[in-house]
């Protein structure tokens, strides 16, 4: 079954500009992770946030967690056409090998 | 090594073939997954092999059977599909303990015709 939905489903925006996608999920998390794909590719992760944390960043991905809104949020500042790809927010109970529940996604396209 | 590899990466059977699907990792994870993703979906857990054993299967039908021989090597064996398991076969990868991020091959892109 799926627990996070994404917002927007699609998203296209110029080169240079931020990019927010937001997700939110049903039941009680340990985690939240953010994946990209590439055309149907492998994924490949991009961050987590534990449910105890807020806000983490890395380069230029900022993520927030709100856990009283089972709500989560990324931001991909100063964007370049690199970044064109599908974002996946996926959750996990915790304990490493329970496997990911996936959002459905949200497709960004960054045009030059 | 942080890579996960499958083979083959794509794959065109019939309904009657017999394949299997390889996956391997040499990070030395203890935890492996195998994940179906249709087109524009997300994907969708299949089984889930903790220190060799199989721990989850989410009620995947017995034509999927998954094999782990090695902490370093999963397998996915395939016999008797249907056209609607055309998909990504997505495989990955976690420390059993630690964190829980995933590393993801490339996936197998299957067609059954």
């Amino acid at each position: 079954s799926q627990q996070g939905e994404e917002d927007p489903q699609a998203l296209s925006i110029q080169e240079g500009e931020n990019a927010t996608m937001n997700c939110s999920y049903k039941t009680s998390i340990n985690n939240l992770q953010w994946y990209r794909q590439n055309s149907g590719r492998g994924l490949v992760h991009l961050i987590l946030i534990r449910s105890n944390e807020r806000e983490k960043h890395s380069g230029r991905l900022r993520v927030t967690l709100d856990t009283s809104k089972k709500s989560s949020s990324l931001l991909i500042t100063a964007s370049r056409a690199a970044d064109t790809a599908s974002y996946f927010c996926a959750t996990g109970s915790g304990g490493g090998a329970d496997g990911l529940t996936f959002g459905k996604g949200t497709h960004l396209i960054i045009q030059p | 090594d942080t890579e996960v590899t499958q083979t083959p990466k794509h794959l065109v059977m019939g309904m009657t073939n017999k394949k299997s699907l390889k996956c391997e990792q040499h990070m030395g994870h203890r935890a492996m997954y195998w994940y179906k993703q249709k087109a524009k979906k997300p994907p969708e857990l299949m089984f889930v092999y903790s220190y060799e054993k199989l721990s989850i299967n989410e009620s995947v039908p017995s034509r999927f059977s998954p094999e782990c021989p090695n902490s370093s090597l999963l397998n996915l064996h395939l016999h008797a599909l249907q056209p609607e398991d055309s998909a990504l076969y997505l495989c990955a990868s976690s420390q059993w303990d630690r964190e829980e991020t995933q590393y993801f091959g490339p996936g197998t892109r299957l067609l059954v015709l």
